[in-house]
């Protein structure tokens, strides 16, 4: 099956405590990308990747690093997580940019 | 910065009702895609439409796109309770890489 996995679901962690939430496709996908969600501002682009060891900056990229080693992964990394980087976490991806994406269940961090 | 806003927010329709729900984006684009959300789950992709169509059909699903407008719209011709759900235009613009979701309209309809 098509998919398009995140890990964990739930997290709840502390300030500073480094943690990595992991992104898998099994497409063949060469786009992946990650957002978060918050009430009331939608979905904002973190990081994407167009391929291999090419990945660059979304619209918030500050606080989250990320690494495309394998076509198929795409881990999400927080240093240093603080209280303002509690949300909703979405990994995609897509054949390239110009198709849709198919999503992750979504991973829902707390910070505290 | 916000390429992309829906409007309305919220709307709330009767079972068998059309909705129709709008979104407007800010700079040129290669492609205007919509997806559905069901509260809190991923997100699945309704319908991509490129820069040089002006309309696409999916089922009971109409995407328009007005480029000169920097607009678009969807609609959901005869609306069932399972339609009920937040809907996102999302825009890939032309002079890069990156993808802009809007902030959503939250669509009820009720049996």
């Amino acid at each position: 099956e098509a998919q398009v996995t995140q890990n964990p679901r739930y997290l709840i962690t502390v300030t500073g405590k480094k943690l990595t939430v992991t992104c898998s496709q099994n497409m063949n996908h060469e786009y992946m990308s990650w957002y978060r969600q918050d009430p009331g501002l939608g979905l904002r682009q973190i990081y994407y990747s167009m391929n291999v060891e090419v990945t660059d900056k979304g619209d918030v990229p500050e606080g989250y690093k990320v690494s495309r080693k394998e076509k198929r992964n795409f881990p999400l990394i927080l240093e240093s997580p603080s209280p303002n980087q509690t949300s909703l976490y979405f990994c995609a991806s897509s054949l390239t940019n110009d198709y849709e994406q198919y999503f992750g269940p979504g991973t829902r961090l707390t910070v505290t | 910065s916000q390429q992309g806003e829906e409007d309305p927010q919220a709307l709330s329709i009767q079972e068998g009702e059309n909705a129709t729900m709008n979104c407007s984006y800010k700079t040129s684009i290669n492609n205007l895609q919509w997806y559905r959300q069901n509260s809190g789950r991923g997100l699945v992709h309704l319908i991509l439409i490129r820069s040089n169509e002006r309309e696409k059909h999916s089922g009971r699903l109409r995407v328009t796109l007005d480029t000169s407008k920097k607009s678009s719209s969807l609609l959901i011709t005869a609306s069932r309770a399972a339609d009920t759900a937040s809907y996102f235009c999302a825009t890939d613009v032309d002079t890069g890489n990156q993808f802009y979701f809007g902030t959503g309209t939250s669509l009820t309809v009720i049996p």
